[in-house]
């Protein structure tokens, strides 16, 4: 099956920081998500992106279908974006496009 | 409106009994999907219900996993003779049609096998 690798597995920033996680994916993909687990374990849904670039406040990301990643970016990183970062993709074909594949992640902690 | 609901959000349990995680989801959502969470990992896929029947139950481990959604909304997953190794979050999800339509996920239930 599809492969997704998230870097860097983990980040310490100082609140007020720029940042930016990478997702890499083996196959062809047809949509592509971007979550926010908080330390409470909650999934927050932060992007929903097949191609191009959104953008949200102080987070934006971009996915590049055809050289298969997406970035990530976070601006003026505040303590209340600690957690874990995960992106996850519908890979095609197959039959299973509707099977999110998670990478592993990124845990970002911001300190004060 | 209201997002997807799981309950419990915590079930501790002895191994070989016998537990059931219910998942409520976005209201007028026809899919519904099942993930399992382990720790320092993403999410992985269990099952996946289109209305009322399981289009695609190809990640449950074993026979032992089981889950149902009799109305084509709440569905419960169930998990017979628990192991240790079933201790992990179990996770809901929801999305409007199924497909490549966006998911959003509930808060979980954390089920610890002792």
């Amino acid at each position: 099956g599809i492969q997704v690798e998230q870097s860097p597995p983990d980040l310490i920033l100082q609140e007020g920081a720029n940042s930016t996680l990478r997702c890499n994916f083996s196959d062809s993909v047809n949509n592509l998500q971007w979550f926010h687990q908080n330390p409470w374990g909650q999934l927050i849904n932060l992007f929903y992106i097949p191609s191009g670039t959104k953008q949200n406040g102080r987070l934006s990301a971009t996915t590049v279908a055809t050289e298969r990643y997406s970035l990530l970016y976070i601006s003026s990183s505040q303590t209340t974006d600690s957690g874990v970062y995960f992106c996850a993709v519908f890979p095609r074909g197959g039959g299973s496009n509707y099977k999110l594949t998670f990478g592993k992640g990124t845990l970002l902690t911001v300190n004060p | 409106g209201a997002g997807v609901s799981q309950t419990p959000s915590n079930k501790v349990t002895e191994k070989g009994k016998y537990v059931e995680l219910r998942c409520d989801p976005i209201s007028g959502h026809t899919a519904l999907y099942w993930y399992r969470q382990s720790l320092g990992q993403g999410p992985e896929f269990l099952i996946y219900f289109q209305g009322t029947g399981a289009a695609d139950d190809s990640g449950l481990p074993n026979d032992r996993f089981f889950a149902v959604r009799p109305e084509g909304s709440v569905s419960t997953l169930k998990i017979q003779r628990t192991e240790r190794g079933d201790s992990a979050v179990y996770l809901c999800a929801s999305s409007l049609n199924g497909g490549l339509n966006e998911q959003f996920f509930g808060p979980g239930t954390r089920l610890t096998v002792l």
